[in-house]
């Protein structure tokens, strides 16, 4: 079964407003990580929160943590029709050391300048 | 600093025919290597991941193979494609050992099976 689900699967806002998506998983993680993907390319690493952390912040963007509800949320602070792109939770499970992520389906965000 | 090539960048092949897609990392040793698939609007199916020459995981029963014969290359083949295979592939990569995880991509190749 899936371990990251997000929510919104799109989002269209105008330029300037907040956007905020969501992110839930089902097993103990070691981090979760946040990534962008603009159509047709690779990911980008955004941002990466512990597990034993609860919001950490890079430049416009916010990302929170709830272990109890293992849930996360990206926000992203006056937005700009650059930041249009898809974007990914992935977490890191607590348990062994492969080194493999997890992906969410993704959220995909509009931008409207 | 540390780059990912994959080649090529895009790919149509009838069914039926073989596949190989490759990937190489350079500016950094000993790498985990991963292979995605990712069905268009969808998430990241995990395929195959590397810990070292030789060493592959799969992680999906599929009609896909994965070799890596050399330390930062990666190659992702098939010997008869199905319409199924169609997708966007990725290519990442991560620092072994590193408790974060962290991956990065390479720019993806678009394979269509006619």
């Amino acid at each position: 079964s899936q371990q990251g689900e997000e929510d919104p699967q799109a989002l269209s806002i105008q330029e300037g407003e907040n956007a905020t998506m969501n992110c839930s998983y089902k097993t103990s993680i070691n981090n979760l990580q946040w990534y962008r993907q603009n159509s047709g390319r690779g990911l980008v690493h955004l941002i990466l929160i512990r597990s034993n952390e609860r919001e950490k912040h890079s430049g416009r963007l916010r990302v929170t943590l709830d272990t109890s509800k293992k849930s996360s949320s990206l926000l992203i602070t006056a937005s700009r029709a650059a930041d249009t792109a898809s974007y990914f939770c992935a977490t890191a499970l607590a348990s062994g050391n492969t080194g493999k992520l997890i992906f969410g389906q993704g959220t995909t965000l509009q931008v409207k300048p | 600093s540390q780059t990912i090539h994959q080649w090529p960048a895009t790919l149509v092949q009838p069914v039926g025919s073989p596949l190989s897609l490759e990937c190489t990392v350079e500016g950094t040793s000993n790498p985990n290597l991963y292979w995605y698939r990712q069905a268009a609007g969808r998430g990241l199916q995990l395929l195959f991941y590397s810990v070292g020459i030789g060493q592959i995981s799969s992680e999906v029963p599929q009609n896909l193979s994965a070799s890596r014969p050399q330390d930062r290359q990666f190659i992702l083949s098939s010997k008869k494609l199905l319409l199924s295979d169609s997708g966007f592939y990725l290519c990442a990569w991560s620092v072994l050992g590193a408790s974060s995880y962290e991956q990065y991509f390479g720019p993806g190749t678009r394979l269509t099976v006619t």
